[in-house]
């Protein structure tokens, strides 16, 4: 149980173009979704946390306008990078989580998307 | 959410148990440690969460001291496909966020 799905798992682009990236909760309701990103040998970052329905809330520095999430249902949540550039260049990973009573409030991850702006 | 503090890296032998420790000092009363590991270009996965009590699932161990600063996760017989960076973090139940830190790269050797 517990599985989360990204599409794509790599895409490349051109410089200027948008690219959306898909999050999928396989076997559970979904209410809450976030969005990281990683850089080689680094670690992961916290973009953006997105509650079924609401709009997402953002970290520091992260630009709202050019990282577009929506989280339309429970089991859907996408990212879309607008405008990208080549420094947009990353391993872009979601999560997702459940907050039912019963919740143990873990966080299940997707298996990533390499993203290569040309 | 409290810090955390994990060696770099580790090795083990394989089949032997990889011991990987945690110090989380300023971890409040109501927190929780929670263990995740990331095999190259691939996402985490969740392995053992606990607040105070030792916990074991299928995947491995969670030994808690009682002051609850530091813990460790065991993996009673490492295989190669253990080879990962380990995370350890410390949140609330409830927090939402994860913070990850540096992690140790563990290294299963044959």
């Amino acid at each position: 149980g517990a599985v989360v799905s990204q599409h794509p798992s790599r895409v490349i682009c051109k410089s200027g173009t948008s690219v959306k990236i898909e999050c999928r909760s396989l076997d559970f309701q979904a209410t809450t979704m976030f969005w990281y990103r990683q850089f080689p040998k680094k670690s992961l970052m916290l973009m953006a946390t997105s509650n079924e329905g609401s709009k997402a809330t953002y970290e520091q520095g992260v630009e709202k306008d050019k990282f577009l999430i929506n989280h339309a249902s429970l089991t859907l949540s996408t990212l879309t990078v607008t405008s990208a550039h080549p420094e947009d260049s990353s391993f872009y990973i979601c999560s997702a989580s459940w907050g039912g009573r019963l919740s143990t409030d873990t966080q299940y991850f997707g298996p990533g998307t390499r993203l290569t702006v040309l | 959410d409290a810090k955390t503090t994990q060696p770099t890296s580790m090795d083990c032998a394989e089949g032997r148990a990889a011991n990987l420790p945690c110090n989380h000092s300023t971890i409040s009363g109501n927190e929780y440690v929670y263990w995740y590991r990331q095999i190259h270009s691939q996402g985490p996965q969740y392995i053992i969460h606990g607040l105070k009590n030792n916990e074991t699932n299928e995947m491995a161990s969670l030994i808690i001291t009682e002051d609850r600063k530091s813990s460790t996760l065991i993996l009673p017989h490492a295989t190669l496909r253990d080879t990962a960076v380990y995370y350890c973090i410390v949140r609330f139940w409830g927090g939402s966020r994860l913070t990850f830190g540096e992690g140790t790269q563990l290294t299963v050797n044959p």
